[in-house]
């Protein structure tokens, strides 16, 4: 089966940085996704990891530990817009279900 | 850029009701997903299809039966609706980006069922 865990509600200030863990165990592994969704909108895609290591997206950045089941967003100069929440998911092996954690509600304070 | 249509923002059902909700994509992308979304519940996805007449369950199936009698319209459908089934349900499709399937989603359906 697949479980993804991330922590409820976080609380950063605005020029901070901030990051946003999240562990996940698969059945067959085929990449960890980061998801930002602002109130009453749909989710958008922002990242995708399936080797081990940092990818650098402008001011997202987002890191992945295969053997340890282990992913965060990290997001830097935070800016009022980023108050959202972030959804990291994870997909199994190619075509299979794509399948989310609860989100983390990111609250950003001037 | 990919466009996925869902024919209803907003319905307000009654409990025993049958109620369908559409979803249109503008692509000729495979997958497609239905997922609803819960206050502390997050996403979970009700089913799945890979192409035409094909259908896989997801994570909450029950309650849910799924059509995709052609390639850009998934349907979801709620033979009997209960207020259980009071979600935002959101339509998806799967676009294949560096190996893996990247989501867009539809602007969603907030249903409520009295």
């Amino acid at each position: 089966g697949q479980n993804i865990d991330q922590p409820t509600e976080m609380t950063a200030t605005e020029g901070a940085i901030v990051q946003i863990n999240c562990t996940y165990q698969t059945s067959g592994f085929n990449g960890l996704f980061w998801y930002q969704q602002h109130a009453g909108e749909a989710p958008t895609f922002l990242s995708y990891n399936v080797l081990d290591g940092l990818e650098e997206k402008g001011r997202f950045s987002s890191f992945l530990s295969r053997s340890k089941g282990y992913s965060y967003l990290l997001l830097k100069e935070l800016q009022m817009k980023d108050s959202a929440s972030y959804l990291c998911a994870s997909s199994g092996r190619r075509d299979d279900k794509i399948i989310f954690g609860k989100g983390t509600r990111l609250h950003i304070l001037p | 850029d990919v466009k996925v249509t869902q024919s209803s923002r907003y319905l307000v059902k009654r409990t025993g009701e049958k109620v369908f909700l559409e979803c249109v994509q503008d692509m000729d992308h495979e997958n497609m997903f239905w997922y609803r979304q819960d206050p502390g519940l997050g996403l979970r996805l009700i089913y799945f299809s890979y192409d035409v007449k094909m259908k896989e369950k997801g994570d909450i199936p029950e309650g849910y039966s799924v059509s995709r009698e052609k390639k850009e319209r998934f349907s979801l459908i709620l033979e009997s609706a209960s207020t259980n089934q009071t979600s935002m349900y959101l339509c998806a499709i799967a676009r294949a980006l560096w190996g893996a399937n990247v989501l867009t989603f539809g602007a969603g359906s907030r249903l409520t069922v009295l």
